[in-house]
C-alpha cells in the first residue's frame, strides 16, 4: 500500500524565518510526487516534480526532490502571515492517477 | 479560481438518506477525480473517470458511485449515508488520464444528521 509521511506535523515559526517542510514516500512504481497548499477549502497547486535532484522554484517557495531516498522538501523563506496553511504531499504510482496524501504539515507564521 | 467548480457548496441531510454531488472540471480536462477529506482520515482518493470511462479506484464504498457524462461533468452518489460519511468531498480535474497536475474544485461540505 503506498504511504506518506510528512513532517513535522505542526510548526509555528516567526514571519521572516525559513521552513523546511518534509515529506517522505513509499510508492509501487513512482512517477510523481505533488504539493500543495490548503487554507480554508480547496488544496491549491504548488510544484509537481518527476526528477531527482531538480528543484523547481516559484517566489520564496522551492522543492526538491531524491528518488534513491525517497523524499522531498519544500523550503519556504521569508515567511510571511499568508503562508500560514497545512502543506500537504501526495504521490503517484501504479497505473493510475488517484493521489495518495500525507497527513500534511501545519504551518502557522505569526506575525 | 482552479477553474473547477463543485455544487453544492454545503449539504445538511439525514442517516440512510441519498445524495448527488456535482463536479465540472476546467475547461478542456477529460479526467476527473473525486476524493474525501474527514479529520481523522485526511484526503483519500475515491474514484477516477477519464473521458466517460472509470480509470481507477480507489478507497471508495459500495454504497457511493459515480459517473461522467458525455460533457465531462461528473456526479458522486451517496447513498444509505452514515454519520461518518460527513466530510469534505473535493472533485479533481487534469487534462490527461496519468501524469499531469490535479487542480481541485472548492469543494462539498456534507453534513450527515
Amino acid at each position: 500500500e503506498d504511504k506518506v509521511v510528512q513532517s513535522p506535523l505542526s510548526l509555528v515559526v516567526h514571519e521572516g524565518d525559513t521552513v523546511t517542510l518534509n515529506c517522505s514516500y513509499e510508492v509501487t512504481n513512482f512517477r510523481s510526487l505533488l504539493w500543495y497548499k490548503q487554507e480554508k477549502k480547496a488544496p491549491t497547486f504548488l510544484f509537481m516534480l518527476t526528477s531527482s535532484g531538480i528543484e523547481k522554484k516559484s517566489g520564496r517557495l522551492s522543492s526538491i526532490l531524491d528518488k534513491k531516498e525517497l523524499f522531498s522538501i519544500l523550503n519556504i523563506t521569508a515567511t510571511q502571515t499568508g503562508d500560514s496553511a497545512v502543506y500537504l504531499c501526495a504521490v503517484t504510482g501504479g497505473g493510475a492517477d488517484g493521489l495518495t496524501f500525507g497527513k500534511g504539515t501545519h504551518l502557522i507564521i505569526q506575525p | 479560481d482552479s477553474g473547477v467548480t463543485q455544487t453544492p457548496k454545503h449539504l445538511i441531510t439525514a442517516t440512510g438518506q441519498r445524495v448527488t454531488l456535482r463536479c465540472s472540471p476546467r475547461s478542456g480536462d477529460l479526467s476527473v477525480y473525486w476524493y474525501q477529506q474527514s479529520l481523522d482520515q485526511g484526503l483519500q482518493f475515491l474514484i477516477q473517470y477519464y473521458n466517460g470511462e472509470e480509470r481507477a479506484k480507489g478507497n471508495i464504498l459500495e454504497r457511493f458511485s459515480a459517473q461522467q457524462f458525455p460533457d465531462l461533468h461528473s456526479e458522486l452518489n451517496l447513498s444509505s449515508l452514515e454519520l461518518g460519511d460527513s466530510a469534505l468531498y473535493f472533485c479533481a480535474s487534469s487534462r490527461a488520464p496519468m501524469g499531469e497536475t490535479q487542480y481541485f474544485g472548492p469543494g462539498t461540505r456534507l453534513l450527515v444528521l
